[in-house]
C-alpha cells in the first residue's frame, strides 16, 4: 500500500532562514508526489508535484522540493522563510492502483516562522 | 476561473439528523473526490466520483454515508443519522479528465458539527 510519512509534527524556523519540511514515501511503482499547504480554517492549496523528470521541483511562493529515489524522500524547502509561510504542510502520494486516483496524505507538519 | 466551491461552509446538525454537503468542481473538471479531516488529523480519502459514476468508495463508512455526482448539478455527500463522531471538516477536490496533471484542487471545506 502507498504511504507517506512526515516525521516532524512541528518545525520552527526564524524569518529569513532556510526551511526544510521532511517527507518520506513508500510506494510500489513510480511515485507521484505532492505538497499542499493549509492555512487555518481554509482548504488545501497545491504547492508543487513530482511526476517525472528533474529531481528538483519548483513550485508556488518560492517553495521547491527535492525528490531522492535512493532515500525515498521528497523534502520541501525554501531558501528564506517568511512569517506568512506559517501554516500546516501536507505531503501526499497518488494511489493510482486500479481505477482510482486518490491521494494518500501524511499527518501534516506545522511550520512556525518566528519574526 | 472559479475554484472548487463547497456549501455550506459550516453546518450544525443534531444527532440523528441528515447532513447534505455540496461540491461544485472547477470548470472543466469532471473528477470529484471527497476527503474527511478529523480534528488534529490529516486528510483521509472517502470517495472518488466521475459524472454519474462512483469509481472508488473504499474510504466510505459502510453505513449512513453516500455520495453522488449527477449529470447536472453539484456532487453531494450525504450523511444520514449523524453522530458526534461525524464532526469533522469535509473537503471536496476536483481534477481534470485528461492531461496527466494528477494534482487535485481543493475547496474551502464544510465544517460539520454534530450536537
Amino acid at each position: 500500500a502507498q504511504s507517506v510519512a512526515q516525521p516532524e509534527d512541528q518545525v520552527n524556523v526564524a524569518e529569513g532562514n532556510p526551511l526544510t519540511v521532511k517527507c518520506t514515501y513508500s510506494v510500489s511503482g513510480n511515485p507521484y508526489l505532492f505538497w499542499y499547504v493549509q492555512y487555518p480554517n481554509r482548504g488545501l492549496q497545491f504547492l508543487l508535484k513530482y511526476i517525472t523528470g528533474d529531481n528538483l521541483v519548483k513550485g508556488s511562493y518560492g517553495f521547491e522540493a527535492e525528490f531522492n529515489k535512493s532515500q525515498t524522500s521528497f523534502h520541501l524547502k525554501k531558501p528564506s522563510a517568511l512569517v506568512s509561510d506559517s501554516a500546516l504542510y501536507f505531503c501526499a502520494v497518488r494511489d493510482g492502483g486500479g481505477a482510482t486516483n486518490k491521494l494518500i496524505f501524511g499527518t501534516g507538519t506545522l511550520l512556525a516562522v518566528q519574526p | 476561473n472559479a475554484g472548487v466551491m463547497q456549501n455550506p461552509r459550516h453546518l450544525v446538525r443534531r444527532r440523528g439528523q441528515e447532513a447534505r454537503l455540496r461540491c461544485s468542481p472547477m470548470k472543466g473538471h469532471s473528477h470529484v473526490y471527497w476527503y474527511r479531516q478529523l480534528p488534529e488529523e490529516g486528510l483521509k480519502f472517502m470517495v472518488y466520483l466521475q459524472k454519474e459514476n462512483i469509481i472508488d468508495e473504499s474510504g466510505m463508512p459502510k453505513e449512513r454515508f453516500s455520495a453522488e455526482f449527477p449529470k447536472e448539478g453539484p456532487s453531494i455527500l450525504r450523511i444520514q443519522q449523524v453522530v458526534r463522531g461525524d464532526s469533522a471538516a469535509y473537503f471536496c477536490a476536483s481534477s481534470p479528465l485528461t492531461g496527466g496533471s494528477y494534482e487535485q484542487y481543493f475547496g474551502p471545506g464544510t465544517r460539520l458539527t454534530v450536537t
